[in-house]
């Protein structure tokens, strides 16, 4: 078993649609980061978290400590959103990132 | 946000050449630099560590004399695929760190190597 572990793998969705992407980790981290890929590109940094909540737009990450999960939400979704969105947690103590599976999101017009 | 760019974006060589990806930290110094691969569909595989000033630490099964990674300043680091193969074709992306301590990772666009 993965120490991240992303639901769904993979989401389509109707645009305009909220979207939820969940991350579950089953280790102590210091800080949760959610990565944007779009297809044949490099990694975009939406967030990091070490608590609490942020948003950015039509973006919105939350994470709960004790319950190890973070989630990433998209509200009113376009196709431009279509992407893998992926969490990556910091371990305490590590220096690396331990990366999520990915969620491929499609969402279409 | 900060940015990390990587040169060239796209690379095509011959088997048995050697290609040198260059990874800039443009507006921060970057204590510590992290080299990944991507297969694709796949997630992104961490190949090595590397702080400013000393050796890279890299991950079990990468091969240290194939992938030469230099971190001779806090704005640049280079992965250097010697006598390149067919299977080290991957798309290649760095990833930057400020300071010690910093949790803020900021990533690279990512090289495309091809080998023919």
């Amino acid at each position: 078993k993965n120490e991240v572990e992303q639901s769904p793998q993979n989401l389509t969705a109707q645009e305009g649609e909220f979207i939820t992407i969940n991350c579950s980790y089953s280790v102590g981290i210091s800080a949760l980061h959610w990565l944007q890929q779009h297809p044949g590109g490099g990694i975009v940094s939406l967030f990091m978290l070490s608590s609490g909540k942020k948003k950015h737009g039509r973006l919105i990450a939350t994470i709960n400590i004790q319950e190890k999960h973070s989630s990433l939400h998209i509200t009113a979704s376009h196709p431009r959103d279509s992407a893998v969105y992926i969490c990556a947690a910091r371990i305490q103590g590590a220096q690396k990132l331990v990366f999520g599976q990915g969620t491929r999101l499609t969402i279409n017009p | 946000g900060a940015v990390v760019s990587q040169h060239p974006s796209r690379v095509i060589c011959k088997s048995g050449t050697s290609v040198k990806i260059e990874c800039r930290s443009l507006d921060f110094q970057a204590t510590t630099m992290f080299w990944y691969r991507q297969f694709p569909k796949q997630s992104l595989m961490l190949m090595a560590t590397s702080n400013e000033g000393s050796k890279a630490t890299y991950e079990q099964g990468v091969e240290k004399d194939k992938f030469l990674i230099n971190h001779a300043s806090l704005t640049l680091s280079t992965l250097t695929v010697t006598s390149a193969h067919p299977e080290d074709s991957s798309f290649y992306i760095c990833s930057a760190r400020a300071v010690a301590g910093s949790e803020e990772q900021y990533f690279g666009p990512g090289t495309r190597l091809t080998v023919t």
